[in-house]
């Protein structure tokens, strides 16, 4: 079983749709929790960090679900410049990040 | 927030032939970066961790001879694709650790194509 599970998608969605995405991780012992976006052909960014009580910010809320090592993205209102490949990824203490397949999402006027 | 550089952005080079990927953090020290590679449509797959002063150490899987990481200070780290061939053609990200806990950030990427 891969260490970050996601559907690659792609995600085709209209502008102003509200899109969710999932991710699974294997390793309990995961400490924190991230979604990151990569354009095409650009370095991954940081979205946001993911906590176990949820979090928003702006469109996004990011939740998180320890028992069941799943971990979630939900982006309002769609923008066409929302359009990027989403990256789940985890990280167990000071060690190099895990980062799942990514998901395609394309809003479209 | 801190910044990290690489150089070259993007190499064109021929099979047989070494190449040297430069990674630099521009406002702070890095004891520890990474070295990530990325093939179309794949996930960031880590290549090896470089620590400054000491060997790096690498993943399962890549050849460490073949890929040669020197971390020499503590700003800059490079990797070097010796005896490149086209299935070496690929994304190349490095990322710093930064001071806070789970700080990492990564430098812009390079693109390798080897002909």
């Amino acid at each position: 079983r891969k260490e970050v599970e996601q559907d690659p998608g792609p995600f085709n969605v209209p502008e102003g749709a509200t899109v969710a995405f999932n991710c699974t991780y294997s390793n309990s012992a995961s400490q924190s929790f991230f979604w990151y976006r990569q354009d095409c052909r650009k370095e991954p960014k940081l979205l946001m960090s993911v906590y176990s009580s949820g979090n928003e910010d702006g469109r996004f809320t990011a939740q998180l679900n320890r028992a069941s090592q799943y971990i979630s993205l939900l982006i309002r209102d769609s923008k066409l410049s929302d359009s990027a490949t989403y990256l789940c990824v985890v990280n167990s203490g000071n060690t190099p990040l895990v980062f799942g397949k990514g998901t395609r999402l394309s809003v479209i006027a | 927030g801190a910044v990290v550089s690489q150089h070259p952005s993007w190499v064109i080079c021929k099979s047989g032939t070494s190449v040297k990927i430069e990674c630099r953090s521009l406002d702070f020290q890095a004891t520890t970066m990474f070295w990530y590679r990325q093939f179309p449509k794949q996930s960031l797959m880590l290549m090896a961790t470089s620590n400054e002063g000491s060997k790096a150490t690498y993943e399962q899987g890549v050849e460490k001879d073949k890929f040669l990481i020197n971390h020499a200070s503590l700003t800059l780290s490079t990797l070097t694709v010796t005896s490149a061939h086209p299935e070496d053609s690929s994304f190349y990200i490095c990322s710093a650790l930064g001071t806070g806990p789970y700080e990492q950030y990564f430098g812009p990427g390079t693109r390798l194509t080897v002909t």
